[in-house]
């Protein structure tokens, strides 16, 4: 079956530090991966995604991800970090012809 | 433009009672979808149509019941009302459903918060 794991909870990090939040995946065949923010009361935002083809992957608001296949991660990451950044962070991956699965979840509070 | 939207966003109701949930998508996409977001923010697919019929179903009461008049939309009716079905539902889309789709990205609507009293 397929399944996402985010190990952390809550990600806490200084404003203009560099930050990371986790992801690892379990999927069948090649792994399509995404990242997505959700900001209060709002809706889940799409920021970047794997598809294939270099392992890092640049996306919305400075975010990057850098997709590992050995350690099968597909970790967020920004070299600094905004307040404006603080949210929940959803890793879904899925394999071909499956459906996504999304992670529990990071809730990312950047410290001004 | 709004690419997802669904209303209401803000739904409160007693327990028993029936309500919808209506969604639209104007993405040009052809699947669509319904997840639920539980009280710890953990996020679960409901249903998924493409084209107008019915993909996925999950273990979902049959008390949710879809509805697809279009590829545009796709709206959901809960009858008789639990305190447990209070959570926010999400509607959302993507271009099309099979294995050379997996890649495409789904995009979200702003959510629908259902409290039942």
């Amino acid at each position: 079956a397929q399944s996402v794991a985010q190990p952390e909870d809550q990600v806490n990090v200084a404003e203009g530090n560099p930050l990371t939040v986790k992801c690892t995946y379990s999927v069948s065949g090649n792994p399509y991966l995404f990242w997505y923010v959700q900001y209060p009361n709002r809706g889940l935002q799409f920021l970047l995604k794997y598809i294939t083809g270099d392992n890092l992957v640049k996306g919305s608001y400075g975010f990057e991800a850098e997709f590992n296949k050995s350690q099968t991660s597909f970790h967020l990451k920004k070299p600094s970090a905004l307040v404006s950044d603080s949210a929940l962070y959803f890793c879904a991956a899925r394999g071909s012809g499956q459906n996504f699965v999304f992670g529990p979840g990071t809730r990312l509070s950047v410290l001004p | 433009d709004t690419a997802v939207s669904q209303t209401p966003k803000y739904l409160v109701t007693q327990m028993g009672n029936d309500k919808s949930i209506k969604c639209e998508q104007n993405l040009g996409h052809d699947t669509m979808y319904w997840y639920k977001q539980d009280s710890k923010k953990f996020l679960k697919i409901m249903f998924s149509y493409n084209n107008k019929e019915l993909i996925i179903n999950e273990t979902v009461p049959n008390r949710f019941s879809p509805k697809s008049p279009d590829k545009a939309h796709l709206n959901l009716h809960i009858n008789s009302l639990e305190l447990g079905d209070s959570a926010v539902y999400f509607c959302a889309s993507s271009r099309g459903s099979g294995g050379s789709s997996s890649g495409n990205t789904i995009y979200f609507g702003e959510g629908s918060w259902l409290t039942v009293v």
